[in-house]
C-alpha cells in the first residue's frame, strides 16, 4: 500500500511569490489533514478535510492560505503571497474514516521563503 | 484547552541502556495518545497509540509507552537503546472535538531529540 506522498519535497521562493503544495493521501482515506512545523517549534494543525469538505480550518493562520481537495482525492495548499514567517515544514496526513484515530503522515514539504 | 508537554528538548543515552522520553498531557475526558518519530530528512512515522485498555502499549521497533492517568503522563520507553533510534520524537493527543465528525486533529508536543551514542 502506498503511503502519503507530498510534492515538492523542497521549495525555495521569494517573499511575495506564490507556492502550491500538493498532498496525495493513502487511497481510500476520507480524512486528510495539513500541519506545519515552523522554526523547530511544535507541529501545529492547519486544517482537516473529510472527503472534499473542509471540516475544521481553525488552524489556518490567515487568508493568504487556501486549501482545496478536489473530488475528495488529493489536496493542495496554496500560499499567496508568501511571507518570511511561512517558512517551515508542511506535513500532510490521512486516516480512514473507521479508524480515524491513527493518522499517517507524508514526508513533508520544506518551504523556505527568502 | 488541550495540550501536550515534552519537558526535555534532548535526551542522551548510551547504546544498550534503557531510554525514556517523557510526555505529559492536559485533556478533558479520556485521552487518545500517540507517539511519532521523525528520522532525519524523513516524515513522521507512527510508533504507537493508547486509546483504551491496557495501560502498557507496545509499538514498532521495540518501543512501548505507559499510560498513567493519575500523573497524566504517557512516557515512551525502550529497554535497550540502539544508535539507530536517534531521531526526533513527538507525543500527541487527539482532539475529540465537540461534534462527532469534527475533531480528530492532533495536538503535538514540541518534540524531544533523542541521541544514542555507541
Amino acid at each position: 500500500e502506498a503511503g502519503v506522498t507530498q510534492f515538492p519535497s523542497h521549495s525555495v521562493i521569494e517573499k511575495g511569490q506564490t507556492v502550491t503544495l500538493r498532498c496525495d493521501p493513502i487511497s481510500g482515506h476520507d480524512n486528510l489533514y495539513w500541519y506545519r512545523r515552523v522554526m523547530g517549534k511544535e507541529i501545529k494543525f492547519l486544517l482537516h478535510f473529510v472527503k472534499e469538505s473542509k471540516q475544521d480550518e481553525s488552524g489556518m493562520p490567515n487568508n493568504r492560505f487556501l486549501a482545496e481537495r478536489t473530488g475528495g482525492t488529493y489536496s493542495t495548499l496554496k500560499v499567496q503571497p508568501a511571507e518570511l514567517e511561512d517558512s517551515g515544514v508542511y506535513f500532510c496526513a490521512s486516516s480512514q474514516r473507521e479508524r480515524r484515530e491513527t493518522q499517517y503522515f507524508g514526508p513533508g514539504t520544506r518551504l523556505l521563503v527568502l | 484547552a488541550q495540550s501536550v508537554a515534552q519537558p526535555e528538548d534532548q535526551v542522551n543515552v548510551a547504546e544498550g541502556n534503557p531510554l525514556t522520553v517523557k510526555c505529559t498531557y492536559s485533556v478533558s475526558g479520556n485521552p487518545y495518545l500517540f507517539w511519532y518519530v521523525q528520522y532525519p530528512n524523513r516524515g513522521l512515522q507512527f510508533l504507537l497509540k493508547y486509546i483504551t485498555g491496557d495501560n502498557l502499549v507496545k509499538g514498532s521497533y521495540g518501543f512501548e509507552a505507559e499510560f498513567n492517568k493519575s500523573q497524566t503522563s504517557f512516557h515512551l520507553k525502550k529497554p535497550s537503546a540502539l544508535v539507530s533510534d536517534s531521531a526526533l520524537y513527538f507525543c500527541a493527543v487527539r482532539d475529540k472535538g465537540m461534534i462527532y465528525n469534527q475533531g480528530g486533529k492532533l495536538i503535538f508536543g514540541q518534540g524531544t531529540e533523542l541521541s544514542v551514542k555507541p
